[in-house]
């Protein structure tokens, strides 16, 4: 079985720093990962998936094998993206769990 | 592409009864979708899995008895909330794959308030 892990319930900066959410996993096979997003009153939604290595809103995340990690990062955090961020492995085998989830809140 | 959408988006009802919550795919076919359940300000909790034409899969602690669920065709899933009681109230969230895809699109959520 596939699973996440998000250390980090809350993760609060200031409008400019950087963030990190930080998203560990333990896989039987090769990792596939994704990050979800959900703003305040909006659905949940779709934000990376690391096969692409895109980079969506400013916000990166690699897929670290040696770490296990497949880290959210931003150099510099904005107040709009203040929200709830999931970790989640793919749709595989009828099994969608997600990370616990961060809500990230950036200060002015 | 790929919308999901739930009816209804919110719903008071009062103790003791039963309240039926749909999870449409529009414009893809689900032989999946997953129901999850969220409290305020907290993680998303897979309570099932929805599977078209068989069973659904309970995840540990959700009594199935309570929570029925009924993937009546490829589009349509079900989740009805018998003899509801206050602490069932809660923001209830379905979503689907894409045939062949690996990342899920999501209903906007179904907020259920038990009276």
């Amino acid at each position: 079985a596939q699973r996440v892990t998000q250390p980090e319930k809350l993760l609060s900066v200031f409008k400019g720093a950087p963030v990190e959410l930080k998203c560990n996993y333990s896989y039987s096979g090769s990792p596939e990962l994704f990050w979800y997003v959900q703003y305040s009153r909006q659905r949940l939604q779709l934000l990376l998936r690391h096969i692409s290595r895109e980079s969506i809103k400013g916000f990166t995340a690699d897929l670290n094998k040696g770490e296990t990690s497949f880290h959210l990062k931003k150099p510099f955090a904005q107040e709009e993206d203040s929200a709830m961020y999931y970790c989640a492995p793919p749709y595989n085998n009828n099994d969608m769990r997600f990370g616990a989830g961060t809500r990230l809140t950036v200060k002015p | 592409g790929a919308v999901v959408s739930q009816h209804p988006s919110w719903v008071i009802c009062k103790s003791g009864t039963s309240v039926k919550i749909e999870c449409r795919s529009l414009d893809f076919q689900a032989t999946t979708m997953f129901w999850y359940r969220q409290f305020p300000k907290q993680s998303l909790m897979l309570m099932a899995t929805s599977n078209e034409g068989s069973k659904a899969t309970y995840e540990q602690g959700v009594e199935k008895d309570k929570f029925l669920i009924n993937h009546a065709s490829l589009t349509l899933s079900t989740l009805t909330v018998t003899s509801a009681h206050p602490e069932d109230s809660s923001f209830y969230i379905c979503s689907a794959p894409l045939a062949g895809g690996r990342e899920q699109y999501f209903g906007p959520g179904t907020r259920l308030t038990v009276t």
